[in-house]
Protein backbone atom coordinates (compact mmCIF):
# COMPACT_ATOMS: atom_id res chain seq x y z
CA UNK A 1 0.00 0.00 0.00
CA UNK A 2 1.06 3.65 -0.16
CA UNK A 3 3.82 4.39 2.67
CA UNK A 4 1.90 7.69 2.69
CA UNK A 5 -0.65 5.78 5.14
CA UNK A 6 1.94 4.57 7.80
CA UNK A 7 1.49 7.99 10.38
CA UNK A 8 -2.26 8.39 9.76
CA UNK A 9 -4.72 7.80 12.69
CA UNK A 10 -7.21 5.09 12.20
CA UNK A 11 -10.79 4.88 12.60
CA UNK A 12 -12.21 1.05 12.30
CA UNK A 13 -16.08 0.80 12.25
CA UNK A 14 -17.87 -2.57 12.22
CA UNK A 15 -19.68 -2.39 8.61
CA UNK A 16 -23.24 -1.14 8.90
CA UNK A 17 -22.75 1.31 11.20
CA UNK A 18 -22.08 5.35 10.84
CA UNK A 19 -18.37 6.77 10.34
CA UNK A 20 -17.59 10.21 11.69
CA UNK A 21 -13.95 11.32 10.36
CA UNK A 22 -13.04 14.72 11.74
CA UNK A 23 -10.63 17.76 10.25
CA UNK A 24 -9.41 20.77 11.81
CA UNK A 25 -8.77 23.49 9.41
CA UNK A 26 -6.20 25.96 9.62
CA UNK A 27 -7.23 29.41 8.37
CA UNK A 28 -10.33 31.53 9.39
CA UNK A 29 -10.34 33.23 6.14
CA UNK A 30 -10.85 29.76 3.74
CA UNK A 31 -14.23 29.87 2.37
CA UNK A 32 -14.34 26.52 0.60
CA UNK A 33 -14.01 23.10 1.95
CA UNK A 34 -13.67 19.34 0.16
CA UNK A 35 -13.56 15.82 1.48
CA UNK A 36 -11.28 13.15 -1.10
CA UNK A 37 -11.08 9.78 -0.72
CA UNK A 38 -7.92 8.26 -1.27
CA UNK A 39 -7.85 4.15 -2.29
CA UNK A 40 -4.60 2.40 -2.06
CA UNK A 41 -2.21 3.01 -5.20
CA UNK A 42 -5.04 5.51 -6.53
CA UNK A 43 -5.42 9.38 -6.73
CA UNK A 44 -7.50 11.35 -4.00
CA UNK A 45 -11.22 11.59 -5.75
CA UNK A 46 -13.83 13.84 -4.56
CA UNK A 47 -16.31 12.76 -2.03
CA UNK A 48 -17.97 16.34 -1.24
CA UNK A 49 -17.51 19.97 -0.66
CA UNK A 50 -19.08 22.83 1.73
CA UNK A 51 -18.77 26.35 0.89
CA UNK A 52 -18.65 28.32 4.28
CA UNK A 53 -22.25 30.27 4.35
CA UNK A 54 -23.32 26.83 4.67
CA UNK A 55 -23.04 24.74 8.27
CA UNK A 56 -24.38 21.34 6.52
CA UNK A 57 -24.67 19.31 3.58
CA UNK A 58 -25.58 15.92 1.87
CA UNK A 59 -24.69 13.69 -0.49
CA UNK A 60 -25.30 10.14 -1.33
CA UNK A 61 -24.53 8.41 2.44
CA UNK A 62 -22.15 11.34 2.95
CA UNK A 63 -22.97 14.25 5.20
CA UNK A 64 -20.32 16.86 5.99
CA UNK A 65 -20.47 19.60 8.82
CA UNK A 66 -19.44 23.00 8.82
CA UNK A 67 -18.39 24.53 12.57
CA UNK A 68 -16.58 27.59 12.09
CA UNK A 69 -16.56 28.94 15.31
CA UNK A 70 -14.32 25.61 16.41
CA UNK A 71 -12.50 25.51 12.92
CA UNK A 72 -13.94 21.96 12.83
CA UNK A 73 -15.11 20.30 9.87
CA UNK A 74 -16.75 16.74 9.90
CA UNK A 75 -17.55 13.51 7.52
CA UNK A 76 -20.51 11.61 8.19
CA UNK A 77 -20.39 7.96 6.21
CA UNK A 78 -24.19 6.56 6.54
CA UNK A 79 -24.13 2.58 6.99
CA UNK A 80 -20.48 1.95 6.08
CA UNK A 81 -19.61 -0.80 3.87
CA UNK A 82 -16.34 -2.75 2.63
CA UNK A 83 -16.02 -0.18 -0.13
CA UNK A 84 -15.68 2.93 2.21
CA UNK A 85 -12.19 1.37 3.44
CA UNK A 86 -9.79 4.15 2.24
CA UNK A 87 -8.14 7.18 3.29
CA UNK A 88 -10.24 10.44 3.71
CA UNK A 89 -8.98 13.74 3.98
CA UNK A 90 -10.06 16.62 4.35
CA UNK A 91 -9.23 20.59 2.01
CA UNK A 92 -9.63 23.80 2.51
CA UNK A 93 -9.36 26.45 0.06
CA UNK A 94 -9.00 30.42 0.78
CA UNK A 95 -7.73 31.76 -2.39
CA UNK A 96 -7.52 30.74 -6.01
CA UNK A 97 -5.30 27.63 -6.37
CA UNK A 98 -4.41 27.73 -2.77
CA UNK A 99 -5.59 24.52 -1.28
CA UNK A 100 -4.17 23.14 2.06
CA UNK A 101 -4.55 19.77 2.46
CA UNK A 102 -5.05 17.40 5.73
CA UNK A 103 -2.95 14.22 6.68
CA UNK A 104 -6.08 12.23 6.65
CA UNK A 105 -7.44 9.39 8.54
CA UNK A 106 -7.64 5.64 7.67
CA UNK A 107 -10.84 4.07 7.28
CA UNK A 108 -11.13 0.58 7.96
CA UNK A 109 -14.27 -1.33 7.55
CA UNK A 110 -14.47 -4.69 9.56
CA UNK A 111 -16.66 -7.34 8.63
CA UNK B 1 -12.02 8.76 -22.33
CA UNK B 2 -9.01 8.21 -20.00
CA UNK B 3 -9.09 10.77 -17.35
CA UNK B 4 -5.77 11.44 -15.98
CA UNK B 5 -2.99 9.60 -17.13
CA UNK B 6 0.91 9.47 -15.42
CA UNK B 7 4.10 8.00 -16.13
CA UNK B 8 5.64 6.24 -15.04
CA UNK B 9 4.11 4.44 -12.31
CA UNK B 10 7.26 4.06 -10.47
CA UNK B 11 10.68 5.42 -10.99
CA UNK B 12 14.10 4.78 -9.14
CA UNK B 13 16.47 7.01 -9.68
CA UNK B 14 20.23 7.83 -8.58
CA UNK B 15 20.82 11.15 -6.57
CA UNK B 16 21.73 13.61 -9.29
CA UNK B 17 19.94 11.49 -12.44
CA UNK B 18 17.04 13.80 -14.52
CA UNK B 19 13.91 12.74 -15.43
CA UNK B 20 10.41 13.74 -16.42
CA UNK B 21 7.25 12.77 -15.00
CA UNK B 22 4.55 12.95 -17.67
CA UNK B 23 0.80 13.80 -17.37
CA UNK B 24 -2.13 14.07 -19.50
CA UNK B 25 -5.52 14.78 -19.61
CA UNK B 26 -8.06 14.46 -22.41
CA UNK B 27 -11.19 16.24 -21.12
CA UNK B 28 -9.53 19.62 -22.76
CA UNK B 29 -9.21 21.62 -18.74
CA UNK B 30 -7.39 24.49 -18.66
CA UNK B 31 -6.10 23.99 -15.20
CA UNK B 32 -3.60 21.10 -14.47
CA UNK B 33 -1.61 21.15 -11.32
CA UNK B 34 1.36 19.01 -9.95
CA UNK B 35 1.29 17.96 -6.25
CA UNK B 36 3.60 15.59 -3.78
CA UNK B 37 2.33 13.38 -1.23
CA UNK B 38 4.75 12.42 2.01
CA UNK B 39 4.12 10.68 4.77
CA UNK B 40 2.40 12.94 7.65
CA UNK B 41 2.12 15.38 5.35
CA UNK B 42 -1.00 16.81 3.14
CA UNK B 43 -0.90 16.93 -0.50
CA UNK B 44 1.55 19.70 -1.47
CA UNK B 45 1.16 21.66 -4.23
CA UNK B 46 4.32 21.77 -6.78
CA UNK B 47 3.63 24.11 -9.87
CA UNK B 48 0.56 24.80 -11.64
CA UNK B 49 -0.77 26.01 -15.00
CA UNK B 50 -4.10 28.32 -16.14
CA UNK B 51 -3.94 26.90 -19.69
CA UNK B 52 -1.45 26.24 -22.53
CA UNK B 53 1.67 28.68 -22.03
CA UNK B 54 1.40 29.62 -18.38
CA UNK B 55 2.72 27.94 -15.45
CA UNK B 56 3.44 29.19 -11.99
CA UNK B 57 4.98 28.22 -8.40
CA UNK B 58 3.08 26.13 -5.43
CA UNK B 59 4.25 25.77 -2.36
CA UNK B 60 7.39 23.93 -3.11
CA UNK B 61 8.70 24.60 -5.78
CA UNK B 62 12.16 23.93 -5.70
CA UNK B 63 14.13 21.34 -7.61
CA UNK B 64 11.16 21.12 -10.02
CA UNK B 65 10.17 22.74 -13.81
CA UNK B 66 7.25 22.46 -15.67
CA UNK B 67 6.09 23.87 -19.62
CA UNK B 68 2.58 23.37 -20.73
CA UNK B 69 2.87 23.55 -24.42
CA UNK B 70 -0.30 22.02 -24.96
CA UNK B 71 -3.81 21.94 -23.17
CA UNK B 72 -3.74 18.52 -23.01
CA UNK B 73 0.23 17.34 -21.10
CA UNK B 74 1.51 18.97 -18.22
CA UNK B 75 5.09 17.06 -17.78
CA UNK B 76 7.33 18.04 -14.26
CA UNK B 77 10.82 17.29 -14.61
CA UNK B 78 13.42 16.74 -12.02
CA UNK B 79 16.89 18.43 -12.70
CA UNK B 80 19.18 16.93 -10.55
CA UNK B 81 17.15 14.12 -8.37
CA UNK B 82 17.66 13.98 -4.75
CA UNK B 83 16.72 12.02 -1.40
CA UNK B 84 14.36 14.56 -0.75
CA UNK B 85 12.10 14.14 -3.83
CA UNK B 86 11.17 10.69 -2.82
CA UNK B 87 7.52 11.16 -2.65
CA UNK B 88 4.21 9.94 -4.48
CA UNK B 89 3.48 12.71 -7.28
CA UNK B 90 0.25 13.43 -8.39
CA UNK B 91 -1.20 15.37 -11.19
CA UNK B 92 -4.88 16.80 -11.00
CA UNK B 93 -6.94 18.55 -13.74
CA UNK B 94 -10.35 21.02 -13.68
CA UNK B 95 -11.69 23.61 -15.69
CA UNK B 96 -11.36 25.45 -12.79
CA UNK B 97 -9.63 25.37 -9.91
CA UNK B 98 -11.49 27.80 -8.17
CA UNK B 99 -14.14 26.30 -5.43
CA UNK B 100 -15.38 23.48 -8.06
CA UNK B 101 -13.24 20.54 -6.88
CA UNK B 102 -15.80 18.14 -7.64
CA UNK B 103 -14.78 18.89 -11.27
CA UNK B 104 -10.91 18.25 -10.08
CA UNK B 105 -9.49 14.85 -11.57
CA UNK B 106 -6.23 13.26 -9.41
CA UNK B 107 -4.04 11.05 -11.85
CA UNK B 108 -3.27 7.62 -10.15
CA UNK B 109 0.28 8.57 -9.26
CA UNK B 110 3.90 7.83 -9.80
CA UNK B 111 6.20 6.93 -6.91
CA UNK B 112 9.86 8.14 -7.30
CA UNK B 113 12.46 6.63 -4.89
CA UNK B 114 15.55 8.53 -5.07
CA UNK B 115 18.41 7.10 -3.64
Amino acid sequence: GESVGLHLPTLSVQEGDNSIINCAYSNSASDYFIWYKQESGKGPQFIIDIRSNMDKRQGQRVTVLLNKTVKHLSLQIAATQPGDSAVYFCAEMHSAYKYIFGTGTRLKVLA
Amino acid sequence: NAGVTQTPKFQVLKTGQSMTLQCAQDMNHEYMSWYRQDPGMGLRLIHYSVGAGITDQGEVPNGYNVSRSTTEDFPLRLLSAAPSQTSVYFCASSWTPDRAAETQYFGPGTRLLVL
